[in-house]
């Protein structure tokens, strides 16, 4: 069982290219979250899923959009990509009110 | 802003102590988990603790929560090289659709 997967684990954008995370999860959990960390910030919460074609906004959402058309799935897309993304990016999901699982992460740099 | 705030933000030990961190948070909770970074790596899942709990254990770690002082803390006994880690807590916030909110984390150093 892989629990949860994320692609590519390293990216580089230039500013003002677009691209996807994506996240995959093979536990049937209903509950998906996407993170950022930066050094000394911890992890700030990005966008937030309750189940398939139910998304919400965290702590940090400009320049992120997210959707959730299978219970599986849930990519972090970003429009147009700045320096001040630069982080690392995880992916996380649980069932109801349980321990979150994450992925290994991505790294981005945006130049 | 940050939900959580843990201290200390490091701790450095000798191999064979105990280690304490300590988490405080802001509003009221549903739960309130701990997680183990490596460096580079993702978060693993420790130990959840449930808002009307107020002591649990998994093996060395012995979590404590008191909900009227919002603060929640993490022993590990017996501390291992391999304990080196950044540590955070993270709580479940009861209002609202599900959402894990983290601290800022302890990196925890533990000297041979």
């Amino acid at each position: 069982n892989a629990g949860v997967t994320q692609t590519p684990k390293f990216q580089v954008l230039k500013t003002g290219q677009s691209m996807t995370l994506q996240c995959a999860q093979d536990m049937n959990h209903e509950y998906m979250s996407w993170y950022r960390q930066d050094p000394g910030m911890g992890l700030r919460l990005i966008h937030y899923s309750v189940g398939a074609g139910i998304t919400d906004q965290g702590e940090v959402p400009n320049g992120y959009n997210v959707s959730r058309s299978t219970t599986e799935d849930f990519p972090l897309r970003l429009l147009s990509a700045a320096p001040s993304q630069t982080s690392v990016y995880f992916c996380a999901s649980s069932s109801p009110f349980g321990g979150y699982t994450f992925g290994s992460g991505t790294r981005l740099t945006v130049v | 802003s940050q939900q959580g705030e843990e201290d200390p933000q490091a701790l450095s030990i000798q191999e064979g102590e105990n280690a304490t961190m300590n988490c405080s948070y802001k509003t009221s909770i549903n739960n309130l988990q701990w997680y183990r970074q490596n460096s580079g790596r993702g978060l693993v899942h420790l130990i959840l603790i449930r808002s009307n709990e107020r002591e649990k254990h998994s093996g060395r770690l012995r979590v404590t929560l008191d909900t009227s002082k919002k603060s929640s803390s993490l022993l590990i006994t017996a501390s291992r090289a391999a304990d080196t880690a950044s540590y955070f807590c993270a709580t479940l916030l009861i209002q609202g659709a599900q959402k894990l909110v983290f601290g800022q984390g302890t990196r925890l150093t533990i000297n041979p």
